[in-house]
């Protein structure tokens, strides 16, 4: 069992709609949680970061953390065209410091 | 924010030949540099963890000597592929350890596309 599950998808949404992008893992140390985007041939940029279980906001963007069940979410609001790319969950242990897992990522695609 | 880039952002050479790449930290000095590689709809494999001053950390499974990673400033690491063949083509992903908050995060590089012939 891979530590990290992801959908690759592909996932297709019209504009404007509710995007929920989901991982779970098996590992209960990880303690820090990530969201990665990836345009198409370029390097994943950091785009949510969570410690621990509860939610956070960023504009359009949610991502929420249930440690009891080891599932992991982010929410899109009002997708847009530019939010089409892969998005990958990352996450790590107790330390900062420690290397990070990812997902496989979800191929994201939001038709105007 | 923390800018990580990579250079060449592509590259073609022939079978075994060798390549650098390089990976620069543009506005913080970055201690520990990692290093991936990413294959077609898959998720980003770490090869090794680089350590400025020190030697590289291989992840199981990677040859050290065919991937030979130097850290020899706080500003850059480089990975050079020795002896490639058509299998090591792939796409090259590094990023560099920086302060995020009070924790610290991982910022990526824009990769390098290698394809051995």
């Amino acid at each position: 069992q891979k530590e990290v599950e992801q959908d690759p998808g592909p996932l297709s949404v019209p504009e404007g709609a509710i995007v929920s992008l989901n991982c779970t893992y098996s590992n209960s140390a990880f303690q820090y949680f990530m969201w990665y985007r990836q345009y198409s041939r370029k390097g994943p940029e950091l785009l949510m970061y969570t410690y621990s279980s509860g939610n956070k906001e960023d504009g359009r963007f949610t991502a929420q953390v249930d440690k009891s069940s080891k599932y992991i979410s982010l929410f899109i609001r009002d997708s847009q065209p530019s939010d089409s790319a892969t998005y990958l969950c990352a996450m790590k242990g107790g330390s900062t410091l420690g290397r990070l897992y990812f997902g496989r990522g979800t191929q994201l695609t939001v038709w105007p | 924010g923390a800018v990580v880039s990579q250079h060449p952002s592509r590259v073609i050479c022939k079978s075994g030949t060798s390549v650098k790449i390089e990976c620069r930290s543009l506005d913080f000095q970055a201690t520990t540099m990692f290093w991936y590689r990413q294959f077609p709809k898959q998720s980003l494999m770490l090869m090794a963890t680089s350590n400025e001053g020190s030697k590289a950390t291989y992840e199981q499974g990677v040859e050290k000597d065919k991937f030979l990673i130097n850290h020899a400033s706080l500003t850059l690491s480089t990975l050079t592929v020795t002896s490639a063949h058509p299998e090591d083509s792939s796409f090259y992903i590094c990023s560099a350890r920086a302060p995020h908050g009070q924790s610290y995060e991982q910022y990526f590089g824009p990769g390098t596309r290698l394809t051995v012939t």
